[in-house]
């Protein structure tokens, strides 16, 4: 039972462009999620999160969206630069005890130039 | 900087070997986590532990164990080793019991291969 699903394993940018990574969740309890970003051969890193009760939040070049009612979520990448191809993976927080983390299947983004 | 180790980046080893992946973190962090990567799965949770000596199952706990002896050290063990097991796996931590949204902060991995 997939709780967090990315439906693209991949998805190929030009330089400059708009980067749209997605990400649907089936569990209306999560509280957070956040996306991380995966080089070859290193561990993930952070790279943004958003509450449960917000819609958008911003950090420089990344936006997340949430669509609570369409239990979706979207990763904006503006402008695309080619240090951003990795895999990125989508992650949803359950609240309760240690707090564990849900991962999606990851979307491999390459940025062209 | 704050950091996870893993000890062993690659190993190699045989059918029905006990295979021991040690993590260690200075954070001080009271909640580690085992996660395996594999390819069009993604992270599955294995075992995690929010406390010394406390271990609860994730997803995917069969053929594993766990040991947390101290709150720095979390170790997954292979009892017998598998073919398929062979992966990817990823040791991390966070806070417990944060207002926030609980960063895992992950090591760089330890690619295992069992043949």
């Amino acid at each position: 039972d997939q709780q967090v699903k990315q439906n693209s394993p991949s998805l190929s940018v030009q330089e400059g462009r708009i980067s749209i990574l997605n990400c649907d969740y089936t569990n209306s309890m999560f509280d957070y999620f956040l996306w991380y970003k995966k080089y070859p051969a290193e561990g993930p890193t952070f790279l943004i999160s958003i509450s449960s009760i917000k819609d958008k939040n911003e950090d420089g070049r990344f936006t997340v969206f949430l669509n609570k009612s369409a239990k979706h979520l979207s990763l904006h990448i503006v402008p695309s630069q080619p240090g951003d191809s990795a895999v990125y993976f989508c992650a949803a927080r359950q609240p309760q005890g240690a707090q564990k983390l849900v991962f999606g299947q990851g979307t491999r983004l390459t940025i062209n130039p | 900087d704050v950091k996870v180790t893993q000890s062993s980046r690659y190993l190699v080893k045989r059918t029905g070997e006990k295979v021991f992946l040690e993590c260690v973190q200075d954070m001080d962090h009271e909640n580690m986590f085992w996660y395996r990567q594999d390819p069009g799965l993604g992270l599955r949770l294995i075992y995690f532990s929010y406390d010394v000596k406390m271990k609860e199952k994730g997803d995917i706990p069969e053929g594993y164990s766990v040991s947390r002896e101290k709150k720095e050290r979390f170790s997954l063990i292979l009892e017998s080793a598998s073919t398929n097991q062979t992966s990817m796996y990823l040791c991390a931590s966070s806070l417990y019991g944060s207002s926030g949204a609980n960063v895992l902060t992950f090591g760089a991995g330890s690619r295992l291969t069992v043949l």
